[in-house]
């Protein structure tokens, strides 16, 4: 089955700086790749997504990159802000195979702390 | 957030006990899934639905059975709970084809005692 690897496990930023958070997955049927942010006791919330037919896509101050070859994806924050702090998770998907849509695997997360 | 809700929000049961969790969309999503979260874990596959009586087992299905009668309705049960089965647990649902995006409920949290 698919295994995704997340890193860095925390990352700590000055505000006003930029994030990155690296994934790594196994398997090459994979062609969604998610992210979700999630806030202290609240639930995953999708921030921005990528399909393998793309390499880089935009929405605001977050980007997320896709390389195929080499089987890994990053989400970027620019400008970070406080609201910025939570615990990010990416994730992969062969997407809909046969009959039905396949589940997410997902990385362990890593916590955004965004210092003043 | 999509429609999505769990019920109970927070459970505390005793091993051996049956436990069944719900989760309810008013969207008409066709997908459905359960995940459960841990610490050091992420979030794992329990169980998934691809449609009303169809289900497929995820990466951490031992212990647990769903059942899929409704559209709106996808049901998590724990035959005879154990300490291993705390977590909290997550239901989300999809779209059919083209959309991917997954939308999560708020959370059960059980603690088996």
């Amino acid at each position: 089955g698919e295994n995704v690897e997340q890193h860095p496990s925390t990352l700590s930023v000055q505000e006003g700086d930029s994030a990155v958070i690296k994934c790594t997955y196994s398997d090459s049927a994979s062609n969604y790749f998610p992210w979700y942010k999630q806030e202290l006791g609240k639930r995953p919330q999708l921030i921005i997504d990528i399909r393998s037919n793309v390499g880089e896509k935009k929405d605001q101050r977050i980007a997320v990159t896709l390389n195929k070859t080499a089987k890994h994806f990053s989400l970027h924050i620019t400008e970070t802000q406080p609201e910025d702090s939570a615990v990010y998770f990416c994730a992969a998907s062969t997407g809909y195979s046969g009959g039905g849509a396949d589940g997410l695997t997902f990385g362990k997360g890593t916590h955004l702390i965004i210092q003043p | 957030d999509a429609g999505i809700t769990q019920s109970p929000r927070h459970k505390v049961t005793e091993t051996g006990t049956p436990v069944t969790l719900r989760c309810h969309q008013t969207e008409n999503h066709r997908y459905m899934y359960w995940y459960r979260q841990d610490p050091g874990h992420g979030l794992r596959l329990i169980h998934y639905s691809y449609g009303v009586k169809d289900t497929d087992k995820g990466e951490v299905s031992d212990g647990y059975s769903v059942s899929r009668s409704k559209t709106e309705d996808f049901l998590l049960t724990l035959e005879s709970a154990t300490s291993s089965q705390t977590s909290v647990y997550f239901c989300a649902s999809a779209l059919a084809e083209p959309a991917y995006e997954q939308y999560f409920g708020p959370g059960t949290r059980l603690t088996v005692t």
